[in-house]
């Protein structure tokens, strides 16, 4: 079966530091991946999604970015925080291909407080 | 551009009750897809139920039902004999064809199952 994590559960950082949000998926290959941000109180917003290795679309102008090293893997960054990036990070995966209108799967989210 | 709205920002249902959640949405697309997700205090994201757009019958998952009205861009969720497990924050989501299973999320409206 397929199984999607992402790490760290939870961070605090300062402003200014860099960021590193990571997210792997399990028995599948070739998946679709994103990265969703969920503001306090608020529905998700998709940031960045991903149809094959080194190929990134983004959604929204921001200070984050994502990268696909690796087939299964899918990481969430930036170079220097903003107070406004704080927020509930959700990766999740679904079949790679262009139209399925499959079950898009969720990871457990990242809970992200930029101080 | 799609968007999805839920009006409702809070339900209250007691156990064994039945409650109705609205969605409405906005496209000129005449195929997609359109879900529900819940999303417990545990913040994990887990389909509820999903429903193909070019189908004329209401998907149901239990105790989970749709009532999808395309003429009328509506998905409403209906929760039968409400259980305190299904306290949730409950998001609609569309998915329009060929789009590399982006999703497009409403606010959610939160239900709480009292005893």
């Amino acid at each position: 079966s397929q199984t999607i994590h992402q790490w760290p559960a939870t961070l605090v950082q300062p402003v200014g530091s860099p960021l590193s949000l990571e997210c792997t998926v399990e028995g599948t290959s070739n998946p679709n991946l994103y990265w969703y941000r969920q503001a306090a109180g608020r529905g998700l917003q998709l940031l960045f999604y991903s149809v094959g290795i080194g190929q990134i679309s983004s959604e929204v102008p921001q200070n984050l970015s994502a990268s696909r090293p690796q087939d299964r893997q899918f990481i969430l960054s930036s170079k220097k925080l903003l107070l406004s990036d704080s927020g509930f990070y959700l990766c999740a995966w679904g079949q790679g291909v262009l139209d399925s209108g499959n079950t898009i799967y969720f990871g457990e989210g990242s809970w992200l407080t930029v101080v | 551009a799609q968007t999805v709205t839920q009006s409702q920002p809070e339900m209250s249902v007691q156990e064994a009750e039945t409650v109705t959640l609205s969605c409405t949405y906005d496209t000129s697309e005449s195929n997609y897809y359109l879900f529900w997700y819940k999303q417990p205090p545990s913040r994990q994201m887990i389909l509820v139920i999903r429903q193909e757009a070019y189908k004329q019958q209401n998907a149901t998952e239990n105790r989970f039902s749709v009532n999808f009205q395309k003429a009328a861009k509506s998905f409403s969720l209906k929760i039968s004999d409400s259980q305190l497990g299904d306290t949730a924050m409950y998001f609609c989501a569309f998915m329009k064809q060929a789009s590399w299973g982006k999703l497009q999320f409403g606010a959610g409206t939160q239900v709480v199952v009292t005893p």
